[in-house]
């Protein structure tokens, strides 16, 4: 995870929008997956972007920009239980060791 | 499907104790893997397993070992229990090598203490 650079807090009110940013410095990855893990519990799988460019799912995105090392995840219409930490991690190019994680971002939203 | 069990839940032990966290999944992955999370460290690679009878280290591997016997389990033996291995550990599988991409699905966790 030291390849990974995400904020470690960020708080925001319920009904906004947030964008909760990663960058890394690996030259070259399979992909870059998003994991939401709520406090106490194992973290669930959000997204996944091999190609450049928005992928959208609900009231969550992901974007991945490789030529500037960087990914964000975007949610909207914010709710309480959208509290939690959301982990980046890349796909390592040698196709057979596990995900690199970063140390993730704790979200807090607000009323 | 069960999806990826962890046992136990909870644990504590006494500094020199060894145990084996046990891990087990039903859904025929390839690869299993072992994370320690800890406050501000977010998840760390301690060993993984790209098939049975294969195994590897990973970030954090001092004080672990594991064998993979069956495709299905995984565990984890701690040889001689630290108060640093008071951590949170997740297992955790995926498809391998017939899948495109590598999502990991995770076990519940073991929330372990040394004392």
């Amino acid at each position: 995870g030291q390849n990974i650079d995400q904020p470690t807090e960020m708080t925001a009110t319920e009904g906004a929008i947030v964008q909760i940013n990663c960058t890394y410095q690996t030259s070259g990855f399979n992909g870059l997956f998003w994991y939401q893990q709520h406090a106490g519990e194992a973290p669930t799988f959000l997204s996944y972007n091999v190609l450049d460019g928005l992928e959208e799912k609900g009231r969550f995105s992901s974007f991945l920009s490789r030529s500037k090392g960087y990914s964000y995840l975007l949610l909207k219409e914010l709710q309480m239980k959208d509290s939690a930490s959301y982990l980046c991690a890349e796909d390592p190019p040698i196709g057979n060791t596990p995900l690199v994680f970063g140390k993730g971002t704790r979200l807090s939203v607000i009323a | 499907n069960a999806g990826v069990t962890q046992t136990p839940k909870f644990q504590v032990l006494k500094t020199g104790q060894s145990m084996t966290l046990q891990c087990a999944q039903d859904m025929n992955h390839e690869y299993m893997s072992w994370y320690r999370q800890d406050p501000g460290m977010g998840l760390r690679l301690i060993h993984y397993s790209v098939g049975a009878g294969i195994t590897d280290q990973g970030e954090v591997p001092n004080g672990y070992n594991v064998s993979r016997s069956t495709t299905e389990d995984f565990p984890l033996r701690l040889l001689s229990a630290a108060p640093s291995q008071t951590s949170v550990y997740f297992c955790a599988s995926s498809y391998g090598a017939s899948r495109s991409y590598n999502e990991q699905f995770f076990g519940p966790g073991t929330r372990l203490t040394v004392l």
